[in-house]
């Protein structure tokens, strides 16, 4: 399986300050087509799982533009711009591109 | 407007069988696969398996290929996730799934969730 690994875990920040939270596949992630399947998901605190950012970079309707993903081949990275409070959560990335379909193990974002 | 709509909050002793149920809408429920997430108390998300309703092509994660069974009807536009023997280990939420079709599924819509408590 790919194993989908990212840091930090936990990420207190300040309202109104950026945040970044790196996710790393332990294989690449580009597919045969040439598109890399990297989706991030936000889970607030007693709701479902949403998706946030698909394809490495393309945003989900509805999702504020001061979230922002990127990256490459293995290495990606959600930010948000200026962290709001209704952005606390954990935050997943997931990789579509092998069997099995991985997610990573989760970041907890809290205000400090 | 898509909505996957799960089945209510089961309680269950260890040994018993059970399916839960997750009805798509606003969709076409055959275009698209459609799987499960297990998410155990306090822990992060795991990817289950997912069926294609167009030919009930089922892929599943090693890690529960045996454990359960995901299967659909296409006719009422619902995904089922079954077990024939429950673990207590099994207490967990589970939530469907829609994903993408092509050319590789990626979950894009989320069910509300359905909590299988299991305990003696």
């Amino acid at each position: 399986d790919v194993v989908m690994t990212q840091s930090p875990l936990s990420l207190p920040v300040t309202l109104g300050q950026p945040a970044s939270i790196s996710c790393r596949s332990s294989q690449s992630l580009v597919y045969s087509d040439g598109n890399t399947y990297l989706n991030w998901f936000q889970q607030r605190p007693g709701q479902s799982p949403r998706r946030l950012i698909y394809k490495v970079s393309n945003r989900d309707s509805g999702v504020p533009d001061r979230f922002s993903g990127s990256g490459s081949g293995t290495d990606f990275t959600l930010k948000i711009s200026r962290v709001e409070a209704e952005d606390v959560g954990v935050y997943y990335c997931m990789q579509g591109t092998h069997w099995p379909l991985t997610f990573g193990q989760g970041t907890k974002v809290e205000i400090k | 407007e898509v909505q996957l709509v799960q089945s209510g909050a089961e309680v269950k002793k260890p040994g018993e069988s059970l399916k839960i149920s997750c009805k798509g809408s606003g969709y076409s429920f055959t275009s698209y696969w459609i799987g499960w997430v297990r998410q155990m108390p306090g822990k992060g998300l795991e990817w289950m398996g997912i069926i294609y309703p167009g030919d009930s092509d089922t892929r599943y994660s090693p890690s529960f290929q045996g454990q359960v069974t995901i299967s659909a009807d296409k006719s009422i536009s619902t995904a089922y996730l079954q077990w024939s023997s429950l673990k207590a280990s099994d207490t967990a939420m589970y939530y469907c799934a829609r994903h993408s079709s092509s050319p590789r599924p990626e979950i894009d819509y989320w069910g509300q969730g359905t909590l299988v408590t299991v305990s003696s």
